[in-house]
């Protein structure tokens, strides 16, 4: 059974960065059957799309979040992790890695629990 | 973008009812509609695939139609563990989007 946890702080300033990585267990990033994602949703509202990659390195993104965002993966760790720079009060939500089940453009079938990120000061 | 829009954005139903949950998409996706349900606190669990497709393990309660533009999600018989939220998402054109939700509670 795939299973995906995130981590990384859950308290990010406003104008910085916020880190995080997303473990999996169960299953390898390596496998050229999938892609891996980043998810969030905001308190309350609807889940957005961030971006996915592909073991290879290849990334998709959300157009309205591409200037910021950046997704790597490291096979050695079996993991996978998010960068989305220059952080607004906008930017707090609880965001999930997520297994594509195909390519990019594909349902999600397993995901992290997810973890809340605030941007506060 | 493709917009999708969910209605009832909140629906309330009794344990046994026949519910159904409509998403429609500003252009046509063809059949490349997932279903979601989510729970509070929780990751959203994938019901159904390719808008008719039951995702193995998911109760054949559920049963999700439609191409194009408009779809359904039916929940043949409310059991107390199917309250929750539900989503629709769109896969046929980047960015993937989601529906604004759909809130099914206890009447």
């Amino acid at each position: 059974q795939v299973q995906l946890q995130e981590s990384g702080p859950g308290l990010v300033k406003p104008s910085e960065t916020l880190s995080l990585t997303c473990t999996v267990s169960g299953g390898s990033v390596i496998s050229g059957s999938y892609y891996w994602s980043w998810i969030r949703q905001p308190p309350g509202k609807e889940l957005e799309w961030i971006g996915s990659i592909y073991y290879s390195g290849s990334t998709n993104y959300n157009p309205s979040l591409m200037t910021r965002v950046t997704i790597s993966v490291d096979t050695s760790k079996n993991q996978f992790s998010l960068k989305l720079s220059s952080v607004t009060a906008a930017d707090t939500a609880v965001y999930y890695c997520a297994r594509c089940s195909g390519w990019y453009l594909s349902p999600f079938d397993y995901w992290g629990q997810g973890t809340l990120v605030t941007v506060s000061s | 973008d493709i917009q999708m829009t969910q209605s009832p954005s909140t629906l309330s139903a009794s344990v046994g009812d026949r519910v159904t949950i409509t998403c429609r998409a500003s252009q046509s996706i063809s059949s490349w509609l997932a279903w979601y349900q989510q729970k509070p606190g929780k990751a959203p669990k994938i019901l159904i695939y390719k808008a008719s497709r039951l995702e193995s393990g998911v109760p054949s309660r559920f049963t999700g139609s439609g191409s194009g533009t408009e779809f359904t999600l039916t929940i043949s018989s409310l059991q107390p563990d199917d309250f929750a939220t539900y989503y629709c998402q769109q896969y046929n054109s980047s960015p993937c989007s989601f529906g604004q939700g759909t809130k099914l509670e206890i009447k």
